[in-house]
């Protein structure tokens, strides 16, 4: 059954460092999402991706933020200058349509320390 | 602003018993709604998908309602079973230019004991 891969599971990493979240979404899929969740909290919205163009973002989603599909395969997530509070759990999304079934990867775990 | 709220937060069950875990949501303008599954540090399991036009859709043990208008979803799970156990989350489609993001409540624990 197809599913959405991230790499890595975990990444540990130190205030100020860029990272680089990658996911490579089910192939079929159109839209491409990010979401985060913090310990204890709600999933949240980051960023949505369709025709090769950010096509929604929250307020989350501020500079610091950044994806790219490179090469139609792979889907990522950059943050340019990690904070504490950018720790949390990383969850890339795809969809074949806009109101059809979401799948999500296993998720990154992100520790900024 | 969409909110989605889930009660109860937690619920403990014996092996066996049928449940009802249930969602809300403060704008009944939505395309769709989905449960998720969540099992500890892991990802989410789609479980089920309901079209807004839809009243309910079934998968195994599993029966999910929705009544739009009222803003309400419920997620029935028919003779619980230890392997249940997990966060479930519901989450809904809001209507407008939304791109098909999701928006999530807060989930319910579920604790299926032996």
């Amino acid at each position: 059954e197809p599913e959405v891969t991230q790499t890595p599971s975990h990444q540990v990493t130190q205030m100020g460092q860029e990272v680089i979240l990658r996911c490579v979404p089910i192939s079929n899929h159109l839209y491409f999402y990010w979401y985060r969740q913090i310990l204890g909290q709600k999933v949240e919205f980051l960023v949505s991706f369709y025709n090769n163009e950010i096509s929604e973002k929250s307020e989350i989603f501020d500079d610091q933020f950044s994806v790219e599909r490179p090469d139609g395969s792979n889907f990522t997530l950059k943050i340019r200058s990690t904070k504490l509070e950018d720790s949390a759990m990383y969850f890339c999304a795809s969809k074949r349509g806009q109101n059809t079934e979401a799948f999500f990867g296993q998720g990154t775990r992100l520790t900024v320390v | 602003k969409q909110e989605v709220t889930q009660i109860p937060a937690a619920l403990s069950v014996p092996e066996g018993e049928n449940l009802v875990l249930n969602c809300s949501f403060t704008d009944s303008a939505i395309y769709n709604l989905q449960w998720f599954r969540q099992d500890p540090g892991k990802g989410l399991t789609s479980l089920l998908l309901i079209q807004s036009s839809q009243r309910e859709q079934t998968s195994g043990r599993l029966n999910a309602s929705l009544d739009k208008s009222s803003g309400r979803s419920t997620l029935y799970i028919a003779a619980s079973q230890p392997g249940d156990s997990a966060t479930y989350l519901c989450a809904v489609r809001p209507g407008g230019t939304s791109y098909g993001k999701l928006t999530f409540g807060q989930g319910t624990i579920l604790t299926v004991h032996p």
